[in-house]
């Protein structure tokens, strides 16, 4: 089964500063695909930044980038220059054949940003 | 508008009621996905459809079913709702590299 993992606990980030949001993935496929979304607290869900198993550069989205450690089966988010409003939920996701492409998310990561 | 429209935003039903939550996209996209999301759960997986004919369950279907009318539509059903049923739901699509999600609906049952 797919498994996503999120352990970091809820973060406090100084407004400016750089945060980096850790995910790590379980899966047997090659194929996949890694995904990040903000859940604000109006609860909408915000994608932000995909990342392909075969491509060799990292995901880049204006702040947000997204830290492909393929070997280490590590995706972690990283938001550049953090704004009151990046307080939010993130979560990460998998997507891959062997789960039969079905979307599979962790638990999320809260993040506050502090002025 | 929004590329994926969910109807009701909110809703409070009683325990028994049948209750029905739809989507509707426009991005042409022939994945659909129902997730229902719990504090400190995430988001599970209810069902989800890689086209019209094509529907399956995902973790946790029971008490939970779906119709997929069209490409474009893809509903949701509680038959008889339990207050453990009580959650965010969310219907999503998705293309190879993005998957997209309603505004959610806020379902309650007591």
């Amino acid at each position: 089964a797919q498994k996503i993992t999120q352990t970091q606990p809820g973060m406090f980030v100084q407004e400016k500063e750089a945060v980096t949001l850790d995910c790590t993935y379980d899966t047997s496929d090659q194929s996949y695909g890694l995904f990040w979304y903000k859940q604000p607290s109006s609860g909408e869900m915000i994608f932000l930044i995909y990342q392909g198993s075969y491509d060799e550069q990292n995901a880049t989205e204006g702040r947000y980038s997204l830290n492909f450690q393929k070997a280490r089966k590590s995706a972690n988010l990283v938001i550049s220059a953090s704004q009151l409003g990046d307080s939010a939920m993130y979560f990460c996701a998998m997507r891959d054949v062997y789960g039969n492409n079905r979307l599979a998310f962790g638990k999320g990561n809260q993040v506050v940003v502090i002025p | 508008d929004a590329d994926v429209t969910q109807t009701p935003r909110n809703r409070i039903t009683k325990t028994g009621k049948r209750i029905m939550l739809e989507c509707s996209q426009t991005k042409g996209h022939d994945r659909m996905y129902w997730y229902r999301q719990d504090p400190g759960l995430g988001l599970r997986l209810i069902y989800y459809s890689f086209d019209v004919k094509d529907i399956n369950k995902g973790e946790i279907s029971d008490g939970y079913s779906v119709s997929r009318q069209a490409q474009a539509k893809f509903s949701l059903s509680l038959e008889s709702a339990i207050p453990n049923q009580t959650a965010l739901y969310f219907c999503a699509t998705s293309d190879p590299e993005g998957a997209f999600f309603g505004q959610g609906t806020r379902l309650t049952v007591v």
